[in-house]
């Protein structure tokens, strides 16, 4: 999802159920994507990644799905526990003149209900 | 040791003061960088380090002044700072910057800076 103005859009599920978080990416040329996990007080946590020659990766209870066709990632979080109630970022990797830069969408705030 | 270390974990400042936050990685990585991250907003890149050396600058101010003594540690020298660049500063760390893969960056968690 896309932030407006100071409000993250959230997500609220219900504890045992799947999330789903989209974000959408602005850069054909991106070749590399990662999401993260931010909590509260922490720092960014590496949670999955997928290179654009890929269109889905699984890891344990997450899935990434890659639609270079929209420009389109999402993240699948399966049987969603407590503990992933978090802001969770999407960052794609621009290859520009400079250099590589992480660039990340505007986040999705994830609540879990018990 | 998959661990990105940042000192100190909170800081407050004066608009006259000089301070440096500091940030450590063992992990034998040779790429850092530094973020800051404003309340409800995402990172934002500021500097990338690569084998020690500045590989990009986003038009940051000068009163923001990197660097990196060594593989292992990045600092972040700040002066006259204005209260607008209250924020999370974030280090991060990457096994390289530059060639043919990108490789994931690792987080610390972060200084809370408050300028008064």
């Amino acid at each position: 999802g896309e932030s407006v103005g100071l409000h993250l859009p959230t997500l609220s599920v219900q504890e045992g159920d799947n999330s789903i978080i989209n974000c959408a990416y602005s850069n054909s040329a991106s070749d590399y994507f990662i999401w993260y996990k931010q909590e509260s007080g922490k720092g960014p946590q590496f949670i999955i990644d997928i290179r654009s020659n890929m269109d889905k990766r699984q890891g344990q209870r997450v899935t990434v799905l890659l639609n270079k066709t929209v420009k389109h990632l999402s993240l699948q979080i399966a049987a969603t526990q407590p503990g992933d109630s978090a802001v969770y970022f999407c960052a794609e990797n621009r290859k520009e003149a400079a250099g590589n830069k992480l660039t990340f969408g505007g986040g999705t705030r994830v609540l879990v209900k018990p | 040791d998959t661990e990105v270390t940042q000192t100190p974990k909170h800081l407050v400042m004066g608009m006259t003061n000089k301070k440096s936050l500091k940030c450590e990685q063992h992990m034998g990585h040779r790429a850092m960088y530094w973020y800051k991250q404003k309340a409800k907003k995402p990172p934002e890149l500021m500097f990338v380090y690569s084998y020690e050396k500045l590989s990009i600058n986003e038009s940051v101010p000068s009163r923001f002044s990197p660097e990196c003594p060594n593989s292992s540690l990045l600092n972040l020298h700040l002066h006259a700072l204005q209260p607008e660049d209250s924020a999370l500063y974030l280090c991060a760390s990457s096994q390289k910057y530059q060639g043919l893969l990108t490789y994931e960056q690792y987080f610390g968690p972060g200084t809370r800076l408050t300028v008064t």
